[in-house]
C-alpha cells in the first residue's frame, strides 16, 4: 500500500511570498489532515477534509492560509503572503472515514527568512 | 479545556536501561489514545491504539497502557534505533471531527 506522498520535501521563502505544498493521501481515505509541526513541537491541526468538505478548520489562518481538496482525492495547501513565524514543517495525513489513526506522509519542511 | 501533555520532554538512556514516558490527559468521553514514533526527518508513525482503561499494547520493546487519566510508554531494555521522538494523541470530542490533537513528544536518545 502506498503512503501519503508530499512534495516538495524542502522550501525557502523569503517572508511575504508565497508558497503551495501538495499531498495525495492513501487511496481509498476519505479524510485528510494538515498538520502545521514547528520545531520541538507538537503536530497541531489546521485544515480537516471529509471528501471534499471541511470538517473543521478552526485553526487555520484563514488572512494568510487557504486550503482546497478538489475531487476529494489530492490537496493543496498554500500561504500569501508568509511570514517567519510560518517556519514549520507541514504535515499531510489521511485516515479512513471511520477516523484515527492517521496515517502521515513525510512533511514539507517550510523556512520563511 | 481538552489537553494532552507530554513528560518528560527529553529522556537520555543507556542502551538496556529500561524506561517509561507519561502522557496525561483531560478530556470526557475517551475515544481512544494514539501513540506515535516520529523520527528525524519523517512524519510521526503510527505504533497503537488503546480505547479503555487496563488495556496494554505492545510492540517489540514497546508497552502501552492505559488509565482513566493518562497513558504510559515503556520501552525495555532499549536499543539505540528506539531513538526517536514519541507522540501521544487524543480525539478531542467537543471539536468537529474529533480532532485528533497531540502532544509537545518525548524525545528519547539510546547511548550505546
Amino acid at each position: 500500500e502506498a503512503g501519503v506522498a508530499q512534495s516538495p520535501r524542502y522550501k525557502i521563502i523569503e517572508k511575504r511570498q508565497s508558497v503551495a505544498f501538495w499531498c495525495n493521501p492513501i487511496s481509498g481515505h476519505a479524510t485528510l489532515y494538515w498538520y502545521q509541526q514547528i520545531l520541538g513541537q507538537g503536530p497541531k491541526l489546521l485544515i480537516q477534509f471529509q471528501n471534499n468538505g471541511v470538517v473543521d478548520d478552526s485553526q487555520l489562518p484563514k488572512d494568510r492560509f487557504s486550503a482546497e481538496r478538489l475531487k476529494g482525492v489530492d490537496s493543496t495547501l498554500k500561504i500569501q503572503p508568509a511570514k517567519l513565524e510560518d517556519s514549520a514543517v507541514y504535515l499531510c495525513a489521511s485516515s479512513l472515514e471511520s477516523g484515527p489513526p492517521l496515517h502521515f506522509g513525510n512533511g514539507t519542511r517550510l523556512t520563511v527568512t | 479545556e481538552d489537553q494532552v501533555t507530554q513528560s518528560p520532554e527529553a529522556l537520555r538512556l543507556q542502551e538496556g536501561e529500561s524506561s517509561s514516558l507519561n502522557c496525561s490527559y483531560t478530556v470526557s468521553g475517551l475515544r481512544g489514545l494514539f501513540w506515535y514514533r516520529q523520527d528525524p526527518g519523517k512524519g510521526p508513525e503510527f505504533l497503537f491504539t488503546l480505547y479503555s482503561a487496563g488495556e496494554e499494547k505492545e510492540k517489540e520493546r514497546l508497552k502501552a497502557t492505559l488509565t482513566k487519566k493518562e497513558s504510559f510508554l515503556h520501552i525495555t531494555a532499549p536499543k539505540p534505533e528506539d531513538s526517536a521522538t514519541y507522540l501521544c494523541a487524543v480525539p478531542m470530542i467537543k471539536a468537529a471531527g474529533n480532532k485528533l490533537t497531540f502532544g509537545g513528544g518525548t524525545r528519547v536518545l539510546v547511548k550505546p
